[in-house]
């Protein structure tokens, strides 16, 4: 079974810029949570997605928002990109439904830098 | 506010020994779950142990073990044996209380263990 998969892997941008992110869950998972991880803050949520809806939002601007698609693949977009945006964005699946002990699984991340 | 904290920030261990990496939870619900994760240099997080409030005996995974204990409101991981390969971040980290089928994870600043030959 493959695991969740995110692209790119690393990724470059300046301020002002703007930039998406993807992430393709593990197959049958309808939940798909994006994390952003510094090394001050640590991992932060930024928000959920179930079945095409948000679900659950985290305390970031509105510059940062989401989607998910009918197969379940996700996108995050950060719009006029600044310095402190820098950090590794991980994106994490799980079914989405039954039992709280279900673990979230998640990508390698996308690391973003911002020039 | 429900929060996690992890008071070590750097373990060293040698090969072969038993550590254990520090994680208390603050959350006045009485129903939550405690989550432990491994993260390698390359990035992943990749699961390990999971504890509910109401379990009644204390998780194991092979040579991982959770010491849970509500009254103190810890949820120690144990790793037994360790291996040159267990050098990462370990992450503490909660299920939301009364987050119905919400999937967010509170999480602790982590530890970085490091395994000597």
């Amino acid at each position: 079974k493959a695991g969740v998969t995110q692209t790119p892997r690393y990724l470059i941008k300046t301020r002002g810029q703007q930039v998406t992110l993807s992430c393709s869950p593990i197959s049958g998972h309808r939940s798909v949570s994006w994390y952003q991880q510094t090394p001050g803050q640590g991992l932060q949520f930024l928000f959920e997605y179930f079945s095409e809806t948000q679900r659950n939002k985290g305390n970031f601007p509105g510059r940062f928002s989401g989607r998910q698609f009918s197969n379940s693949r996700s996108e995050m977009n950060v719009s006029t990109l600044e310095l402190g945006d820098s950090a590794l964005y991980l994106c994490a699946s799980s079914p989405g439904t039954g039992g709280s002990n279900q673990p979230q699984h998640f990508g390698d991340g996308t690391r973003l830098s911002i020039l | 506010a429900q929060k996690i904290t992890q008071t070590q920030p750097g373990m060293f261990v040698q090969e072969k020994e038993a550590v254990t990496l520090d994680c208390t939870y603050d959350t006045s619900d009485p129903s939550y779950g405690l989550f432990w994760y491994k993260q390698p240099s390359s990035g992943e997080m990749i699961f390990l142990i999971y504890q509910g409030s109401y379990d009644q005996q204390n998780a194991t995974e092979g040579r991982y073990s959770l010491n849970f204990q509500k009254a103190r409101k810890s949820a120690n991981l144990v790793i037994s044996a360790s291996q040159l390969g267990d050098s990462a971040m370990y992450f503490c980290a909660m299920r939301e209380p009364n987050a119905g089928n919400n999937r967010k994870l509170i999480w602790g600043l982590g530890t970085s263990l490091a395994v000597n030959p």
